[in-house]
């Protein structure tokens, strides 16, 4: 069975350049998570959708980021414009449900901004 | 607020000796705990979890984890460390009911040595 998939793997883009990076969940699963990992910070959850629907966004950490879930079987997340702080791995997971904290993590995307 | 602490950054064992990481969590209820680990370049893999019962549990790959509540601690287990171990493993925790957010440690990453 396929896992999560996530692209691009990697990206290198230059500061004030929109980024655009794209999961596609796992079928069947209702609940969709976006985390971003640093050294400094560890793994912070940016957000996440249930059915589609974004739930919790009090992760995003400015107007600059925006995530979307047109269907259950895909997903964005939008950086515009981006800065040399963003620069970390980019993660989506999914889950069956949301509140049983089992996730299923794509290979993530790493973004480096100069 | 919940919180998890891995009071261990790196650890360094030998191939075929033991192995304990500790994790200690904060929160007033029942936790659900869980176990993750990441392969360099990979994203997190679900390695064991504790939701009730049997405050010991088993996971894939030979690890076991136990709860203690009395000493607020999930550490995690394997009686011999094979050198494809060498990964860095996280500890979360996510309170029951309708709350989604799984709350990671810092991580301990874990050197084997031949």
């Amino acid at each position: 069975d396929a896992g999560v998939i996530q692209s691009p793997r990697h990206e290198v883009t230059e500061m004030g350049q929109e980024v655009t990076l794209r999961c596609k969940p796992i079928s069947g699963h209702n609940s969709l998570f976006w985390y971003r990992q640093t050294m400094m910070r560890g793994l912070e959850l940016l957000i996440y959708f249930n059915n589609n629907v974004p739930i919790d966004d009090s992760g995003m950490p400015e107007d600059r980021f925006s995530a979307k879930m047109p269907n259950a079987s895909f997903s964005t997340l939008k950086i515009q414009p981006s800065e040399p702080r963003d620069s970390a791995v980019y993660f989506c997971a999914s889950s069956l449900t949301a509140n049983t904290g089992e996730l299923f993590f794509g290979e993530g995307s790493r973004l480096t901004v100069l | 607020a919940q919180s998890v602490t891995q009071p261990d950054i790196h650890i360094t064992v030998s191939e075929g000796a033991s192995l304990e990481l500790r994790c200690n969590y904060s929160y007033g209820a029942t936790p659900y705990l869980f176990w993750y680990v990441q392969s360099p370049g990979q994203g997190l893999q679900l390695l064991l979890k504790y939701f009730s019962g049997d405050t010991l549990v088993q996971g894939i790959k030979g690890f076991e984890a136990e709860f203690k509540r009395s000493q607020s601690s999930f550490n995690l287990r394997k009686p011999s460390v094979h050198w494809s171990d060498a990964a860095e493993y996280f500890c979360a925790v996510v309170s029951g009911g309708s709350n989604y957010k799984l709350t990671f440690g810092k991580g301990t990453l874990l050197t084997v040595n031949p």
